[in-house]
């Protein structure tokens, strides 16, 4: 089974400074015949599903605001805010869907304001 | 619109049985895997099961395996979890969710599952 961790568990970061998250797999979600990494972002709020954010590490999904960006391949990857707002407070998770069917959720990293 | 709403969630006792069910609406059901994912209350994400697009195909999380099962009626746009032997583990937050999130994440709102005497 692939495993996912990010880093940090949590993170306080000034309006308007930048947030970073990161994500690491047990083993590469790069598939080679489409060169695709199968690692998504969600953001969470309290009493909500999750939000898509990025699919492919790296494709914003429509609608999400160009402060959120996704980086890297293979085993790691990133996810960053480039300019905290207010409203970015919630929990973020990177998950795989490299393995057939199957998903696997990082543990989570809360992001307030300092 | 596309649309997953989850019912069948409650309060049960440890031991006890529970089915869930998800109704989807708003684009092609028999296209799409089906998975359920559940949040424990203060706690992250868990992938707990999944469903291949005809039924034909089922993986669980290790710590459910034995004790649930997903089912899809395709005809219904319905998918199911059946959930036997509960513990007080499994009290959370149940969703199900749409696979190939690349095609457009679909999440319900979710129901909760309460185990407890």
């Amino acid at each position: 089974d692939i495993v996912v961790t990010q880093s940090p568990d949590s993170l306080a970061v000034s309006l308007g400074e930048r947030a970073t998250i990161n994500c690491k797999t047990s083993q590469s979600v790069l598939y080679s015949s489409n060169n695709k990494n199968y690692l998504t972002w969600y953001q969470q709020k309290p009493g909500q599903p999750p939000k898509l954010l990025i699919y492919w590490a790296s494709t914003r999904e429509s609608g999400v605001p160009d402060r959120f960006s996704g980086s890297g391949s293979g085993t790691d990857f990133a996810l960053t805010i480039s300019s905290l707002q207010a409203e970015d407070v919630a929990v973020y998770y990177c998950q795989q869907h490299y393995t057939t069917l199957t998903w696997t959720f990082g543990q989570g990293t809360k992001v307030e304001i300092k | 619109q596309v649309q997953l709403v989850e019912s069948g969630g409650g309060v049960v006792q440890p031991g006890r049985s529970l089915r869930l069910s998800c109704a989807a609406s708003g684009f092609t059901f028999n296209n799409y895997g089906m998975h359920w994912v559940r949040q424990a209350p203060g706690k992250g994400l868990e992938w707990v099961a999944v469903i291949s697009r005809d039924g034909s195909d089922a993986y669980y999380e290790t710590s459910v395996k034995g004790r649930f099962t997903i089912s899809r009626d395709n005809p219904r746009n319905t998918l199911y979890l059946q959930m036997n032997s509960l513990r007080a583990e499994d009290t959370a937050v149940y969703y199900c969710a749409r696979d190939r999130p690349y095609d457009g994440s679909v999440w319900g709102q979710g129901t909760m599952v309460t185990v407890s005497p």
